[in-house]
């Protein structure tokens, strides 16, 4: 069955560093999303892809934030400057035909920021 | 602004016993539905959802859940779990119209105990 690939599956950086989270959609998909778990809180929406830009995107997704789909088959999410609250479970999801299709999700990135 | 309540932070059962978790969702305009389920160390998976038609929707591993507009809530359920059905469950919804960005509910640790 076809997955959504994320790497690391945790990464540990300083705080002010930057991070860049990697995933690789299933491939016939056209919707790519990230979206984040602080421990014991909900799973929230950051950010929608489609069509090589930015779709939709939350109050959490500011400027520290950004994601790019480099070379067509990699879908990448940058926070600059990290700050300690940026600790969190990022989760990088894929869709053929977003919300009605339902979301693949990848297992997760662990971020943790010292 | 739509939202998402799962009542229930941990419902610990018996194996072969009946299971309910619950959930209810607040919105101002049609939404779609779905339940995930998140096994440890791993990404988040699709169990089931509901667009439109039938109320009473079936999943993977014998999960149904029934979506009741006039109590807007969406409650899964499974006659008889095993051992292998603990894990985290989150409900979410999609705005209508939106493309596809869920809005999740805290979610629901199942411990099924033999």
């Amino acid at each position: 069955e076809p997955e959504v690939t994320q790497t690391p599956s945790h990464q540990v950086t300083q705080m002010g560093q930057e991070v860049i989270l990697r995933c690789v959609p299933i491939s016939n998909h056209l919707y790519f999303y990230w979206y984040r778990q602080i421990l014991g809180q909900k799973v929230e929406f950051l950010v929608s892809f489609y069509n090589n830009e930015i779709s939709e995107k939350s109050e959490i997704f500011d400027d520290q934030f950004s994601v790019e789909r480099p070379d067509g088959s990699n879908f990448t999410l940058k926070i600059r400057s990290t700050k300690l609250e940026d600790s969190a479970m990022y989760f990088c999801a894929s869709s053929t035909t977003g919300s009605t299709g339902g979301y693949t999700f990848g297992s997760g990135t662990r971020l943790t920021v010292v | 602004a739509q939202s998402v309540t799962q009542l229930d932070s941990q419902v610990p059962v018996f194996e072969e016993a009946p299971v309910e978790l619950r959930c209810n969702y607040s919105s101002s305009v049609s939404v779609y539905l779905f339940w995930y389920v998140q096994y440890p160390n791993q990404g988040l998976q699709l169990l089931l959802k509901y667009l439109s038609g039938s109320t009473l929707v079936k999943g993977i591993n014998g999960f149904e859940a029934e979506f009741n507009k006039s109590q807007t809530s969406f409650h899964l359920r499974k006659p008889s779990v095993h051992i292998s059905d603990t894990a985290e469950y989150f409900c979410a919804v999609s705005p209508g119209g939106s493309q596809g960005n869920l809005i999740f509910g805290k979610g629901t640790k199942l411990s099924v105990k033999p």
